[in-house]
This record gives C-alpha cells, sequence and structure tokens, in this order.
C-alpha cells in the first residue's frame, strides 16, 4: 500500500499573497492532479502531471503554476490568493495506463483573509 | 468534448433499501473507462469500482455494482442493503485517450434508520 500526504493541512494567507501547496505520493505512481473543490462542489482540474517534469494544465489553470521535479512530489503556486478561491485543493495520483483508478490526498484547506 | 453529469443533486434512502445513482457520459473515445468514486464526510475520496468501456458485463464489487448502458452513455451505480455509512457524495468520474480524468459534480447520498 502507498499514502497521499498534503502538506499544510490548513493554509491561511493574505489576499494578494503567494502560496504554495505540497503533495508527496509513495506509490511510485507516474501521473499526479491537483484538483480544487469548492464548499459542495465538485472537483476542477487545475493542473496534472504525466511524469517528472512534465505539467499539462487543467480547466482552472488561471492563476496558478505548478511544479513536478520528482516522480514523487507535486507541488502547487497560487500566484496571487484571491477570497474567491477558499476551497479545498485535493491531490491525486495513479498509475500509467487507462484502467488505473485515482488515491487521493486528505487535501489542502485555503482560507484568504 | 468529454463530460459526466450527475443529475441527481441528492438522494434519501431507508437503510437496508437498494439506491442507483445515475451518470451520463460524453466522449468521442473509443475506449474509455469509467469510475464511482465516495467522499466521505471527513472529506476522504475512495474509488469504489470501475467500468471498462470494452467489456459488457456490469462490474460488481461487494454491494456495489454498476448499470452500464454504452448506447446511452450511461454508467449507473447501484447499492444494494444500503447502511448508515453509505451516506456519502458519489462521483462519477471518466478517463478517455489522455490522462486527464473528467467528473461530475456529485450525488448527495443520506441513508436513513
Amino acid at each position: 500500500g502507498g499514502i497521499i500526504t498534503q502538506t499544510p493541512k490548513f493554509l491561511i494567507g493574505q489576499e494578494g499573497q503567494k502560496l504554495t501547496l505540497k503533495c508527496q505520493q509513495n506509490f511510485n505512481h507516474d501521473t499526479m492532479y491537483w484538483y480544487r473543490q469548492d464548499s459542495g462542489k465538485g472537483l476542477r482540474l487545475i493542473y496534472y502531471s504525466i511524469t517528472e517534469n512534465d505539467l499539462q494544465k487543467g480547466d482552472l489553470s488561471e492563476g496558478y503554476d505548478a511544479s513536478r521535479e520528482k516522480k514523487s512530489s507535486f507541488s502547487l503556486t497560487v500566484t496571487s490568493a484571491q477570497k474567491n478561491e477558499m476551497a479545498v485543493f485535493l491531490c491525486a495520483s495513479r498509475d500509467w495506463g487507462g484502467a488505473y483508478e485515482q488515491y487521493f490526498g486528505p487535501g489542502t484547506r485555503l482560507t484568504v483573509l | 468534448a468529454q463530460k459526466v453529469t450527475q443529475t441527481q443533486t441528492s438522494i434519501s434512502v431507508m437503510e437496508k433499501t437498494t439506491v442507483t445513482m445515475d451518470c451520463v457520459y460524453e466522449t468521442q473515445d473509443s475506449s474509455y473507462f469509467l469510475f464511482w468514486y465516495k467522499q466521505t464526510a471527513s472529506g476522504e475520496i475512495v474509488f469504489l469500482i470501475r467500468q471498462d468501456s470494452y467489456k459488457k458485463e456490469n462490474a460488481t464489487v461487494g454491494h456495489y455494482s454498476l448499470n452500464f448502458q454504452k448506447p446511452k452513455s450511461s454508467i449507473g451505480l447501484i447499492i444494494t442493503a444500503t447502511q448508515i455509512e453509505d451516506s456519502a457524495v458519489y462521483f462519477c468520474a471518466m478517463r478517455g485517450n489522455n490522462n486527464r480524468i473528467f467528473f461530475g459534480d456529485g450525488t448527495q447520498l443520506v441513508v436513513k434508520p
């Protein structure tokens, strides 16, 4: 078995601040994802990475940067935090190939003051 | 365009009954994979069951089964003998020929004693 760790669990920032969220997985999975989940809503894809040093934009990439420097880690940066993007940010990973399911981390809850 | 739609926002059932949650999808891919995930009140998201588009048999795992109707682009989740702990939000998802996973907006299931 494996685990996905997201740090921090809670992130509080000021409007306009640059904030970084981190995700680590020990499944040895190739593909990693960042999603944003607004309260009571579904998952919206921000960025994903097929392999180390690869980055692919999702539907919600505006205002975010991502970095995949190692196979096991995937970071997301909020370039200028806004109050309307307070949400839970979820990291997920999966093995290469169509049939494999995603494993999700516990999430980082972002609050913008 | 690829899209997943869950029209049922919320369903309430009595314990020990059977419930079906609907999901329809859009894709131009000839081969694709359909998934159902469960998000508990704590926010944890776990994989439940998968259907491969080329398989005619409906997938079954424990008390979860799928009703795959390919001509209708429909993949319903059936939970038999529901338990209180089945109360959660259920997400339908689809993976096509790339590594993107498309999620529906979720269906809230409430199981009453």
